[in-house]
């Protein structure tokens, strides 16, 4: 079954660290280009993260560059989020994305809920 | 960084009317533009790629079209289950991949 899981989500205090990974499954992760977007809660889509098929590039939002790092392990078909120095405006539901052969986000997990509060 | 501009916030219609959503991007993203459904409580999905290319298993009532900075998604007759919040996103100048704000089309 071709799906994507995540995990690792939940409560934490502002300026603590927390680590998100995602489980894929049913297609080939190791040639797939991955992503991380999220979407606050009753807002819209915004992208965050994003790591080559071989871990040899990585992007980042500004709103996240020097906190969040981006990382696969294609023995483990797992790709990760480490998210440190979170701050309140991180809350969001954090999805993990495949872009597809067409260079589109053609594969979502069902995301896993962030809540930075005190 | 290419800001995607949607237009109108909400659509109010009713089941069997068309439905017209705008998407402007702030310089030329060609025809490199894309898509997506998201329903409460779930992930989004892609439905057009390149402006006008139905993805896998999206019906012949969606449908795409624009180039350059504007572009626009039709359905053109509203089922029950199409009532959801639309995003358009581009992949012509990255990073960042950005999105829309989204149009929510409900139930009138």
């Amino acid at each position: 079954q071709v799906q994507l899981v995540e995990s690792g989500g939940g409560v934490v205090q502002p300026g603590r660290s927390l680590r998100l990974s995602c489980a894929a499954s049913g297609f080939t992760f190791s040639s797939s280009g991955m992503h991380w977007v999220r979407q606050a809660p009753g807002k819209g889509l915004e992208w965050v993260a994003a790591i080559w098929y071989d871990g040899s590039n990585k992007y980042y939002a500004d709103s996240v560059k020097g906190r969040f790092t981006i990382s696969r392990d294609n023995s483990k078909n797992t790709l990760y989020l480490q998210m440190n120095s979170l701050r309140a405006e991180d809350t969001a539901v954090y999805y993990c994305t495949k872009r597809g052969l067409l260079l589109y986000f053609d594969l979502w997990g069902r995301g896993t809920l962030v809540t930075v509060s005190s | 960084e290419i800001v995607l501009t949607q237009s109108p916030a909400t659509l109010s219609l009713s089941p069997g009317e068309r439905a017209t959503l705008s998407c402007r991007a702030s310089q030329s993203v060609s025809s490199y533009l894309a898509w997506y459904q998201q329903k409460p409580g779930q992930a989004p999905r892609l439905l057009i790629y390149d402006a006008s290319n139905r993805a896998t298993g999206i019906p012949a009532r969606f449908s795409g079209s624009g180039s350059g900075t504007d572009f626009t998604l039709t359905i053109s007759s509203l089922e029950p289950e199409d009532f959801a919040v639309y995003y358009c996103q581009q992949r012509s100048d990255w990073p960042p991949w950005t999105f829309g704000q989204g149009t929510k089309v409900e139930i009138k």
